[in-house]
């Protein structure tokens, strides 16, 4: 299977700031990455898709780049919702896997 | 837009059979896959396999010989079955819609269920 391993695995920032979350693959996976935000209790929302296409819906403040083996997930100007764990999801293998999640905390 | 309901036991014995069900309303049916995904306490998330309408199936081959995912077109609803279950099998369990745009992704995903298993 294809791990994929998020760093860095927490982080805290304050409002407004600018973050990079980055998701490294064990193989190439081309494009195939996503990004998914979650909250405590709920199920996660995607965000990203084919590494850098936005979801209907979602903020322009958050964007997806990288192709290969690295991908990074960037959050401009953050505000008080975006607090949560973020997760990369590959679907180059047959078989699909996720990262272990990043947690973003309110500094 | 679509809405995914689960239901379904959360407490069980080790070596019981997990029965999750996962309705579906709000759009279309067809054409997509349906997936199961479970995320233990503090592990990533974990693909359990997805189902066509017309009944062809993906397993995740570390689940494949204690799953079952079933669907019903009649009743826009998907099911999953886990057999066997130990305590490894304690997770939230998601139903989601498995989407194949430039790739593979979920969205969107049912609240999801806690499943304990303990003796």
């Amino acid at each position: 299977d294809i791990q994929l391993t998020q760093s860095p695995s927490s982080l805290s920032a304050f409002v407004g700031d600018r973050i990079t979350i980055t998701c490294r693959a064990s193989q190439t996976i081309d494009t195939y990455l996503n990004w998914y935000q979650q909250k405590p209790g709920k199920a996660p929302q995607l965000l990203i898709f084919g590494a850098s296409r936005l979801q209907s819906g979602v903020p322009s403040r958050f964007s997806g780049s990288g192709s290969g083996t690295d991908f990074t997930l960037t959050i401009s100007n953050l505000q008080p919702e975006d607090f949560a764990t973020y997760l990369c999801q590959q679907s180059y293998d047959a078989v699909i896997t996720f990262g272990q999640g990043t947690r973003l905390d309110i500094k | 837009q679509v809405q995914l309901q689960q239901r379904g036991a959360g407490l069980l014995k080790p070596s019981e059979t997990l029965s999750l069900s996962c309705s579906v309303s709000g759009g279309s049916f067809s054409h997509y896959y349906w997936s199961w995904v479970r995320q233990p306490p503090g592990k990533a998330l974990e693909w359990i396999g997805d189902i066509l309408q017309d009944g062809i199936t993906n397993y995740n081959p570390s689940l494949k010989s204690r799953v079952i995912i079933s669907i019903d077109t009649s009743d826009n609803h998907f099911s999953l079955k886990l057999t066997s279950v130990t305590a490894a099998d304690t997770a939230v369990y998601y139903c989601a819609r498995h989407v194949a745009v430039g790739g593979i992704y979920f969205d969107p995903w049912g609240q999801g269920t806690l499943v304990s298993v303990s003796s």
